[in-house]
């Protein structure tokens, strides 16, 4: 199974302040994605990071809140920007590797004050 | 657009027992199906993969059949555990997995010792 690291694990941050999520994967992974994780809710895709180019974004989802890079194959971050409490959530980093599988990273909990 | 259900949302029962988790998506055309186990603050692990060509996957006490025309998956844990108690997830990709997956809201599931 594919590797992946996040950090930080957690964070607290002060109203409209920006914070950027590192994920590390290792070389077996083709595609990364960035899914957010709301309070007592499932899974929801924000955006596919692009190696060397821009992001592909979800519906409700923008760059310029959150801005996301993929310099080469096996890493990517992304800012959540001008924070508000509302951005509290788990944000979690996936890698799909050649078989179909996604693997997940632990996450990062965010807590907006 | 895809959408997934599970059901139940919860479910509690005692050890021993053999339970089965069900999954529904609405958009037939996926190209597979993925089932994971949350625990409480942590990130997503992997537990069985399921191509939209096969029609189940086996590990250890656990399996999954997945049944693409009428678009439902279930998940059967034999002889239940209390270190089974999680949430679990299913989720579906389409294109090759390069949209990223979209996912049911889970079934918290509580074996009791």
């Amino acid at each position: 199974s594919a590797v992946i690291s996040q950090k930080p694990s957690r964070d607290i941050c002060q109203r409209g302040t920006s914070l950027t999520i590192q994920c590390q994967v290792d070389s077996q992974v083709t595609m990364m994605f960035w899914y957010r994780q709301q309070p007592g809710q499932s899974l929801t895709l924000i955006a596919t990071a692009n190696q060397g180019s821009e992001a592909t974004y979800e519906s409700g989802f923008v760059i310029d809140k959150f801005p996301i890079s993929r310099p080469n194959l096996t890493f990517s971050t992304l800012t959540v920007s001008n924070m508000s409490p509302e951005d509290s959530s788990i944000y979690l980093c996936s890698g799909l590797a050649p078989s179909g599988e996604q693997y997940f990273g632990p996450g990062t909990r965010l807590t907006v004050t | 657009k895809q959408e997934v259900t599970q059901i139940p949302a919860a479910l509690s029962v005692p050890e021993g027992e053999n339970l089965v988790l069900n999954c529904s998506f609405t958009d037939s055309a996926i190209y597979n199906l993925q089932w994971f186990r949350q625990d409480p603050g942590k990130g997503l692990t992997s537990l069985l993969l399921i191509q939209s060509s096969q029609r189940e996957q086996t590990s250890g006490r656990l399996n999954a059949s997945l049944d693409k025309s009428s678009g439902r998956s279930t998940l059967y844990i034999a002889a239940s555990q209390p270190g089974d108690s999680a949430t679990y997830l299913c989720a579906v990709s389409a294109r090759g997995g390069a949209d990223g997956l979209t996912f049911g809201k889970g079934t918290h599931l509580i074996i009791q010792p």
